[in-house]
């Protein structure tokens, strides 16, 4: 079954640059989005189609995609940053999701 | 404002059966296709199913395709998810999720209900 493969972790200093990548097959031929969640919270969308800004999300976050590499990058990473990162597309078909397995961005 | 709440979470016994529902306003929902996202205890997100805004086309996760059936009622605008033959890997927080229109992300998420699978 399709995959999307993330880090589990990133750790950055506070006004440091953080990336985030993840991987997978289909990349290529489907746009990738991303999640952050924060603890007990649901999840709130920072990129899509591959590197579109939602409004409210601020600057310092952008988004790209490249082959099968899709990659989010915090540009002066921020202590309220913090959270589980989750990149999200679909198979070729386009009816089925996937997630990534989550990464753990730690600022500090 | 757009609203998703889901109800129907509970402690089941393994082997059992549940009922999930999600309650959405603020939007037009007939135009809107959904899904479930599940989230296990300290585990990432897994979508498990879409349906079509007409109900028409379903879509599911190989993990639990064959006992999870979703549906929907667009005059009461609501959808629900039934899950059979429930096991401890089904014990997660369920999120009801709205499904963008044009596009196959999830746009707007519900607070979700958790579903305990234990004897």
């Amino acid at each position: 079954s399709y995959e999307l493969t993330q880090p589990p972790s990133v750790s950055v200093s506070p006004g440091q640059t953080a990336r985030i990548t993840c991987s997978g097959d289909d990349l290529p031929k489907k746009y990738a989005y991303w999640y952050r969640q924060k603890s007990g919270q649901a999840p709130v969308l920072v990129i899509f189609q591959d590197n579109k800004r939602p409004s409210g999300i601020p600057e310092r976050f952008s988004g790209s995609s490249s082959g099968t590499m899709a990659a989010l990058t915090i540009s002066g990473a921020q202590l309220e940053d913090e959270g589980d990162y989750y990149c999200f597309s679909s198979d070729s078909s386009g009816n089925h999701r996937i997630f990534g397995g989550g990464t753990k961005l730690t600022v500090l | 404002e757009v609203q998703l709440l889901e109800s129907g979470g509970d402690l089941v016994q393994p082997g059992g059966s549940l009922r999930l529902s999600c309650a959405a306003s603020g939007f037009t929902f007939r135009r809107s296709a959904m899904s479930w996202v599940r989230q296990a205890p300290g585990k990432g997100l897994e979508w498990i199913s879409s349906i079509s805004d007409s109900g028409d086309n379903t879509y599911y996760a190989d993990s639990v395709k064959g006992r999870f059936t979703f549906s929907r009622d667009n005059s009461r605008n609501t959808v629900s998810l039934q899950m059979n033959s429930l096991s401890a890997e089904d014990t997660a927080v369920y999120y009801c999720a709205r499904i963008s229109s044009g596009d196959y992300y999830f746009d707007k998420w519900g607070q979700g209900t958790l579903v305990t699978v234990s004897s």
